[in-house]
């Protein structure tokens, strides 16, 4: 099946470090997706993994273990602007669709001084 | 550079109505994707259009139909609205139907 899990809510202090998990479990894996998502706005593009591994991009990485169906996305510094929700997306060619995302219901991180 | 683009960014519409929301991808772009998101839910797929012919659909029912168009722009159509068809409706571009997705600030409808 089709089911990818993360955590609801979050919160951490200005400056800190978090780690947000997610798990998935399906077939025809093709790739892990991390957006981020202000209230009210679309989803922006934060990372993608394929090959296991940690990405780090600036103050945000992402890790994969395929063998374990697993993610995360670690935020370094945070600053009250990345509150926000993140939401986990696995891709893959499901029913003829290429890349379709199938996205998690998202991590609520509220980012507090 | 314009990003994607959807109209009308919010909508009202009364339980039995129809409705048409539009996209228009980044330029070069010729894969469109539509995505339902409900209050405090990530997105659900709803199709995926390229070079105008529809490449997948997700669990929705037949009240819901697209098209792309020869400029790649796109619309979504519901039909006989529900309550349950309030959310946020997301179009999302990229070149091929490759991962280099990119999303629209969206159309939130209002179904009353």
């Amino acid at each position: 099946g089709q089911n990818i899990d993360q955590p609801t809510e979050m919160t951490a202090t200005e400056g800190a470090i978090v780690q947000i998990n997610c798990t998935y479990q399906t077939s025809g894996f093709n790739g892990l997706f991390w957006y981020q998502q202000h209230a009210g706005e679309a989803p922006t593009f934060l990372s993608y993994n394929v090959l296991d591994g940690l990405e780090e991009k600036g103050r945000f990485s992402s890790f994969l273990s395929r063998s374990k169906g697993y993610s995360y996305l670690l935020l370094k510094e945070l600053q009250m602007k990345d509150s926000a929700s993140y939401l986990c997306a696995e891709g893959g060619d499901y029913g003829g669709a290429t890349n379709k995302l199938i996205f998690g219901t998202g991590t609520l991180l509220a980012v507090q001084p | 550079d314009a990003g994607v683009t959807q109209s009308p960014t919010h909508l009202i519409k009364t339980r039995g109505q129809q409705v048409t929301l539009r996209c228009s991808p980044i330029s070069g772009h010729k894969s469109v994707s539509w995505y339902q998101q409900v209050l405090g839910q990530g997105p659900q797929f709803i199709f995926q259009y390229y070079e105008k012919e529809e490449r997948g659909r997700g669990n929705f029912p037949d009240r819901f139909s697209a098209r792309q168009f020869p400029n790649y722009s796109s619309e979504l159509n519901v039909n006989a609205l529900l309550l349950g068809d309030s959310a946020l409706y997301l179009c999302a571009s990229s070149f091929s139907g490759d991962y280099g997705y990119t999303f629209g600030s969206g159309t939130r409808l209002t179904v009353v």
